[in-house]
C-alpha cells in the first residue's frame, strides 16, 4: 500500500528565503508525482505534475524534482512571498498508475512572514 | 470556464437526515472521484467512477453512495448522517492514462450537528 510522508509539517520563515519542501513515497512504481496547494478554507490548486520519466519541473518561482528510485521529490521555491504562504500537499496515483486516484501527504503547513 | 464544481459550499444538517452533494466536470475527463478530508486536514479517497463505473470503494460505509447519471457528473448521497460525517468533501476528475494529472473542486464542507 501507497504512503506519502511529507516534512516538514510545519514551516515558518521570512519572506525572500528560498526554502525546500519534502516529500516521500514508499513504493516508487509511480507514473507521476503531484504538487497541491491548498489555501485555508479552499479547494486544491494545482502546481506541478511531474511524469516518472522526468527528473523535475518548474513553473515560475516553483521547481520540483523526482527521484523514483529513492522514492523521493522535493519543491522548491524561491525568493519567497507572503502570498506563498498555504498548505502544500504531495500526491500520487494509488495503485502505482491508471486513474485509479491519489494518495496524499498529510502536508506541509507554510507561512511566510512579511 | 473548464472547471469541476461542486456544490453546494457549505452544508448544515442535523443528525439521521439524508443530504447529497453534487459534482459536474466540463473537462471531458472520463473518471471522477470524491475525496475527504477530516479535521486533521487529510485527504483520503472514497470512490472513483470511470465512464459510469465504480472502480474504488475504499473502506466507507455503505450510508455513502455515489451516483453517476453520465461521465460529467458524479453525486455522493449520504444517509443517516452521524456526527463524524463532518468533513470537507471533494469532487476530482482525471483523464484515463498514465500521464494526467488531477483537478480538484473547491469542497463542500458539511458539518452535521
Amino acid at each position: 500500500k501507497q504512503e506519502v510522508t511529507q516534512i516538514p509539517a510545519a514551516l515558518s520563515v521570512p519572506e525572500g528565503e528560498n526554502l525546500v519542501l519534502n516529500c516521500s513515497f514508499t513504493d516508487s512504481a509511480i507514473y507521476n508525482l503531484q504538487w497541491f496547494r491548498q489555501d485555508p478554507g479552499k479547494g486544491l490548486t494545482s502546481l506541478l505534475l511531474i511524469q516518472s520519466s522526468q527528473r523535475e519541473q518548474t513553473s515560475g518561482r516553483l521547481n520540483a524534482s523526482l527521484d523514483k528510485s529513492s522514492g523521493r521529490s522535493t519543491l522548491y521555491i524561491a525568493a519567497s512571498q507572503p502570498g506563498d504562504s498555504a498548505t502544500y500537499l504531495c500526491a500520487v496515483p494509488y495503485s502505482g498508475g491508471g486513474a485509479d486516484g491519489l494518495t496524499f501527504g498529510k502536508g506541509t503547513h507554510l507561512i511566510i512572514q512579511p | 470556464d473548464t472547471a469541476v464544481s461542486q456544490t453546494p459550499k457549505y452544508l448544515v444538517t442535523q443528525m439521521g437526515n439524508d443530504k447529497s452533494i453534487k459534482c459536474e466536470q466540463n473537462l471531458g475527463h472520463d473518471t471522477m472521484y470524491w475525496y475527504k478530508q477530516d479535521s486533521k486536514k487529510f485527504l483520503k479517497i472514497m470512490f472513483s467512477y470511470n465512464n459510469k463505473e465504480l472502480i474504488i470503494n475504499e473502506t466507507v460505509p455503505n450510508r455513502f453512495s455515489p451516483k453517476s447519471p453520465d461521465k460529467a457528473h458524479l453525486n455522493l448521497h449520504i444517509n443517516s448522517l452521524e456526527l463524524g460525517d463532518s468533513a470537507v468533501y471533494f469532487c476530482a476528475s482525471s483523464q484515463e492514462g498514465v500521464g494526467y494529472g488531477y483537478t480538484f473542486g473547491s469542497g463542500t464542507r458539511l458539518t452535521v450537528v
